[in-house]
């Protein structure tokens, strides 16, 4: 079956850039998601990428896809104490509806 | 346009009680999903339902566990005689169900927490 894995923690000095790094199994997977997760919340969606893609920008968020190697990364410039958070990588294969999840990684940012 | 709305919040039950948990798609969604957070991990799928129709149950466990998406109203997750391996997180998410792209967007999740 489908599996995603990340690594669970990541700190990072405010202003630095962090970059969070997923990988998959699934070749057939079409659509990559980066998600949010602040202590008590829900998921907030931050940006996808669908598989034809190698590259996403979206003003301090940078996606890159290696399709090859089945890496997801994202990266965040300039980060700030609010951008501490869970952040989930998320893929969908082609043929299904539902997302199979990372286990998330612990982004926090130091002062 | 208000998000995906799930009620209650939080919820405590005793083991052998039942619990219910309700979720109001985004405007103009028709797909609904259910995924369950356990304490320190990711989410993971448990149903899919389109307007009075599952469509997808395999993440479900086969016994207590049921999911409705009834034509009027909110879709209804409900666990039967709940134990306290079912305390989680319940994020119940919605997609328009429309296009090549089906971005699906959560709502706040239900903690539940069974004493």
């Amino acid at each position: 079956g489908e599996d995603v894995e990340q690594s669970l923690f990541l700190s990072v000095r405010e202003g630095d850039s962090s970059v969070i790094n997923c990988t998959y199994t699934d070749s057939s997977s079409t659509y990559l998601y980066w998600y949010k997760q602040e202590p008590g919340a829900g998921l907030q969606l931050l940006t996808y990428i669908f598989s034809n893609m190698d590259m996403k920008q979206d003003q301090r968020l940078t996606v890159l896809l290696n399709k090859k190697d089945k890496h997801l990364s994202l990266r965040i410039a300039d980060t700030q104490t609010g951008d501490s958070a869970i952040y989930f990588c998320a893929e969908r294969s082609g043929s299904a509806r539902q997302l199979t999840f990372g286990s998330g990684t612990q982004l926090t940012v130091l002062p | 346009n208000a998000g995906v709305m799930q009620n209650p919040r939080h919820l405590v039950r005793r083991r052998g009680q039942e619990a219910r948990l309700r979720c109001s798609p985004m405007k103009g969604h028709s797909h609904v999903y259910w995924y369950r957070q356990l304490p320190e991990e990711g989410l993971k799928f448990m149903v899919y339902l389109q307007k009075e129709n599952i469509i997808d149950e395999s993440g479900m466990p086969k016994e207590r566990f049921s999911a409705e998406f009834p034509k009027e109203g909110p879709s209804i997750l409900r666990i039967q005689q709940v134990v306290r391996g079912d305390s989680a997180a319940y994020f119940c998410a919605s997609s328009p169900g429309i296009g090549v792209q089906e971005t699906q967007y959560f709502g706040p999740g239900t903690r539940l927490l069974v004493l």
